[in-house]
């Protein structure tokens, strides 16, 4: 079945870059996605890339796909306190009809 | 604010009782997911309905069931409750119904606690 991989915790220093890794199984999908979750809330869709590109910037934000590898990252420049959440991994299952997620990575941001 | 409804907010119940979990979808989406957060197992998805109708199936146990009725809110009922189901339950909406890109919106969840 699907299956997507990620690492549990990641700590850095505000202003370090931070970067989230995830794995997946289904290379059929046409887009993967970034949730984010902070404390208390519901996860909030933030970034996507379309499945035919191997990068995506928006701000601080950058994604890099690996098909070849089934790969995807997150990169967060100059990584601030306000970035500390649960940051997940998405993909949708073989039939295209729901959005399988990762365990999430917790990334804990210290001043 | 996701315009996600869910209710209640945390529910706290004992061993073998019955709950529902109501979710409202923002207005104009048509499907529903449901998906249940734990320490241990992360974010497994459930169950997602289409404008009334089932259209996916994952992780779900049979002493679970969900619906979606006319007005496009949908209920997860779970019963028989055990320890294990401790967990938090999100509900999610979307307007279409599969392929594409989908960005899902999500309450705040319903917290549910088995003693």
């Amino acid at each position: 079945g699907e299956d997507v991989e990620q690492s549990l915790f990641l700590s850095v220093r505000e202003g370090d870059s931070s970067v989230i890794n995830c794995t997946y199984t289904d290379s059929s999908s046409t887009y993967l996605y970034w949730y984010k979750q902070e404390p208390g809330a519901g996860l909030q869709l933030l970034t996507y890339i379309f499945s035919n590109m191997d990068m995506k910037q928006d701000q601080r934000l950058t994604v890099l796909l690996n098909k070849k590898d089934k790969h995807l990252s997150l990169r967060i420049a100059d990584t601030q306190t306000g970035d500390s959440a649960i940051y997940f991994c998405a993909d949708h299952n073989q039939a295209g009809t729901a959005l399988i997620f990762g365990k999430g990575t917790t990334l804990s941001v210290s001043s | 604010d996701s315009g996600v409804t869910q209710t209640p907010k945390h529910l706290i119940t004992a061993t073998g009782q019955r709950v529902t979990l109501r979710c409202s979808p923002r207005s104009g989406d048509l499907s529903v997911y449901w998906y249940q957060q734990s320490l241990d197992q992360g974010l497994q998805f459930l169950i997602h309905y289409y404008n009334g109708e089932e259209r996916a199936k994952g992780n779900i146990l049979e002493r679970f069931s969900a619906q979606q009725f006319p007005d496009l809110h949908s209920e997860l009922n779970l019963s028989s409750l055990e320890l294990g189901d401790s967990a938090l339950y999100f509900c999610a909406s979307s307007g279409g119904a599969s392929g594409g890109n989908q960005e899902l919106f999500f309450g705040e969840g319903s917290r549910l606690t088995v003693l």
